[in-house]
């Protein structure tokens, strides 16, 4: 069983620059989370999709966008770069939203450094 | 505004012994708690978890406890083993179902020496 995957590992933009970072899902799962972890403090969530729709959001600004595909990987796309967008991008994919016993599998993240 | 507090940013704790991690919430909605520990370049591992009407949950040398009054829950690591050693997350859920959106704490570094 192949566990959640993210791309690239590492990457460097530019202010003003746009982004997508990518996340294959564990086999079978549908539902996807992102969580932003900025240096020294935990994860924040994005947000989440369950079977290719928006299932809640946090407190982030619309150039934050997302898409879940059929085979429910899923996209996160950052526009208008900030600095303080350099952090660790977390994607997170459960086996199915509700249920109990149905935890979050992170993947190892992707390091987003903007100069 | 910090939701969930690990007021504790490491901890040290000597192999053997009993590793105590604590942390408080101030949303009183929250209804699902979790720990989940990170090695460097990885992505967070789940832990444990405990649901608001339990008080404590056991699984193996780990335990937490939920203190709902007092708005506390702590993670007890017994016996603490060198490869406890990593960052540890306290998170919490509205929601019934730790598949929804979580709120996490800043984290506490363990170190368990020889």
């Amino acid at each position: 069983e192949t566990g959640v995957t993210q791309s690239p590992t590492h990457l460097i933009k530019t202010r003003g620059q746009q982004v997508t970072l990518r996340c294959s899902s564990q086999s079978g799962h549908n539902t996807v989370s992102w969580y932003q972890q900025a240096l020294g403090q935990g994860p924040q969530f994005i947000f989440q999709y369950y079977r290719e729709e928006e299932n809640g959001r946090g407190n982030f600004p619309p150039r934050f966008s997302g898409l879940q595909f059929p085979n429910y990987s899923s996209e996160l796309n950052v526009n208008a770069l900030e600095l303080d967008d350099s952090a660790l991008y977390l994607c997170a994919s459960s086996l199915e939203y509700g249920g109990l016993n149905n935890e979050q599998f992170f993947g190892p993240g992707t390091r987003l450094t903007v100069l | 505004d910090q939701q969930v507090k690990q007021n504790s940013p490491s901890l040290s704790v000597q192999e053997g012994r009993i590793s105590i991690l604590n942390c408080d919430y101030t949303n009183s909605m929250f209804d699902y708690f979790l720990w989940y520990k990170k090695y460097p370049a990885e992505g967070p591992t789940f832990l444990i978890s405990i649901s608001s009407i339990k008080d404590k949950n056991e699984d193996g040398r780990f335990t937490v406890f939920l203190n709902k009054s007092a708005k506390h829950l702590s993670l007890h690591i017994v016996p603490s083993q060198p490869g406890d050693s990593a960052v540890y997350f306290c998170a919490a859920s509205e929601g019934s179902y730790n598949t929804d959106k979580l709120i996490f704490g800043t984290g506490t570094r363990l170190q368990v020496f020889p």
